[in-house]
């Protein structure tokens, strides 16, 4: 059965500082990960995927990932935080078939702060 | 439009009542997708459909939950019955077979159970 852990309910971070929001995974064959963010009253945003190629993706907002089949692991970091990152993010997994029906974690709530 | 468009933003109605929510995927997007968030948890697939047919359904939790989408475009999700645990932030989102894999979400529909 495929699932996602996010290990950490909270990450804290200065504004300026680099940050680390944890993802693990569990899935039949090969994955599609996906990172998504939301805003309190709003939509789930789409932040970055990975499908194939190079382990380190780069998305929205200066926002990357690391893949690491090894781990099964696909962190998600940014070099400098900002105060305007506060918010609810989400890791995502499918399996990669025709079913693209997303399993997801918990979410972490990241607050940075100035 | 240009994003994913979920009526009503709000719905509040008894226990034992009938309710349908409606979602309006991007224009042109193949698959539409429901999903359930209650608070503090994150999304729980429900449903997919590819076209007019529900490609997979078994997220439902039970036969009070049913959803369609006559003409491949607006699905409407429908809930008999209504128990207070039904209450949660009901998702749709939609993508497109270029689009590798990314599910774009609407705002949601906030189902309160009384």
């Amino acid at each position: 059965a495929q699932s996602v852990a996010q290990p950490e309910d909270q990450v804290n971070v200065a504004e300026g500082n680099p940050l680390t929001v944890k993802c693990t995974y569990s899935v039949s064959g090969n994955p599609y990960l996906f990172w998504y963010v939301q805003y309190p009253n709003r939509g789930l945003q789409f932040l970055l995927k990975y499908i194939t190629g190079d382990n380190l993706v780069k998305g929205s907002y200066g926002f990357e990932a690391e893949f690491n089949k090894s781990q099964t692991s696909f962190h998600l970091k940014k070099p400098s935080a900002l105060v305007s990152d506060s918010a609810l993010y989400f890791c995502a997994v499918s399996n990669a078939g025709n079913n693209r029906k997303l399993i997801w974690g918990l979410g972490t709530s990241l607050a940075v702060n100035p | 439009g240009a994003g994913v468009s979920q009526t009503p933003s709000n719905k509040v109605t008894e226990k034992g009542k009938y309710v349908e929510l409606r979602c309006d995927p991007i224009s042109g997007h193949t698959a539409l997708y429901w999903y359930r968030q209650s608070l503090g948890q994150g999304p729980e697939f429900l449903i997919y459909f590819q076209g007019t047919g529900a490609a997979d359904d078994s997220g439902l939790p039970n036969d009070r939950f049913f959803a369609v989408r006559p003409e491949g475009s607006v699905s409407t999700l429908k809930i008999q019955r209504t128990e207070r645990g039904d209450s949660a932030v009901y998702l749709c989102a939609s993508s497109s077979i270029a689009g590798g894999g990314v599910q774009y979400f609407g705002a949601g529909t906030r189902l309160s159970v009384l």
